[in-house]
C-alpha cells in the first residue's frame, strides 16, 4: 500500500476486554515495529520483527501483551485483560528492511488509540 | 536504555521567526539523532535526523546541531510558517538495538500567522 494503515482508528473498551489492533505495512517492508504513545508523551519501544519473527519483543510492558505477524506482512497486537492504564495510541512503523541492516526511516501509520474505561 | 529529554514541552512563535527545540541524551555511545514531525491525527514523519560523526545538519529551513561532549542535540527551524504548527519529537537510537529508538516528550509547536 501507499502508506501503513492501522486499523481501528478508535477502539473504546471496557476493563478486563481482550483488543485486537492490526497493523498493514507498506508493501515489502520487511521489519514492522509498535510503539506506544501515551498522552503528552513520545512513542515508547514496544517490539520490533523482522519478517514473521519477533526479533526483540524487550519492549512489552506485561504477558498480557503480545503480537504476530504469521505471514511476515500484516501484523496483529493483541492485548488480553485490559487495564484503564492500557490505554494510549498504539503506533505501527515499518521498514525496508531493519536499521540494522541499513534502513534509518521509520513510516508511520496513524496509530490505534485504545480508550479503556 | 537511553534517557531522551526535551523542552520546552510548548513553544508558540510569530510567523517568520525562528523556533528552537532542545534535547539531552544520556549515553555518551549514542550516534543516530533522528527528529519527527506529528502532526494531529497523523503518525510522526521523519524530518530530519543527524548521525554523530558531524555536528551540524541542515535541509532547506531545518537544521539540526549535535554536541557530543555536552549530549545535547538540537532542532533549528527558520522562516517558520504555520504549516510548521505540530508536535516535535526527538529521539536517540540505541546504542546496541538499532532496531529501538528512545524519543523525547515532545515540544508542541504553534506557529501565529
Amino acid at each position: 500500500g501507499a502508506g501503513v494503515s492501522q486499523t481501528p482508528s478508535n477502539k473504546v473498551t471496557e476493563k478486563g476486554k481482550y483488543v485486537e489492533l492490526r497493523c498493514d505495512p507498506i508493501s515489502g517492508h520487511t521489519a514492522l515495529y509498535w510503539y506506544r504513545q501515551s498522552l503528552g508523551q513520545g512513542p515508547e519501544f514496544l517490539i520490533y520483527f523482522q519478517g514473521t519473527g519477533a526479533a526483540d519483543d524487550s519492549g512489552l510492558p506485561n504477558d498480557r501483551f503480545f503480537a504476530v505477524r504469521p505471514e511476515g506482512s500484516v501484523s496483529t497486537l493483541k492485548i488480553q485483560r485490559t487495564e484503564r492504564g492500557d490505554s494510549a495510541v498504539y503506533l505501527c512503523a515499518s521498514s525496508p528492511v531493519g536499521m540494522d541492516a541499513g534502513a534509518n526511516v521509520l513510516t508511520f501509520g496513524a496509530g490505534s488509540r485504545l480508550t479503556v474505561l | 536504555g537511553e534517557n531522551v529529554e526535551q523542552h520546552p514541552s510548548t513553544l508558540s512563535v510569530q510567523e517568520g521567526d525562528s523556533a528552537v527545540i532542545k534535547c539531552t541524551y544520556s549515553d555518551s555511545a549514542s550516534n543516530y539523532f533522528p527528529w519527527y514531525k506529528q502532526e494531529l491525527g497523523k503518525g510522526p514523519q521523519l524530518i530530519i535526523d543527524i548521525r554523530s560523526n558531524v555536528g551540524e545538519k541542515k535541509d532547506q529551513r531545518i537544521a539540526v546541531t549535535l554536541n557530543k561532549t555536552a549530549k545535547h542535540f538540537s532542532l533549528h527551524i527558520t522562516e517558520t510558517q504555520p504549516e510548521d504548527s505540530a508536535v516535535y519529537f526527538c529521539a536517540a537510537r540505541d546504542v546496541y538495538n538499532f532496531n529501538k529508538f528512545y524519543f523525547g516528550s515532545g515540544t508542541k509547536l504553534n506557529v501565529k500567522p
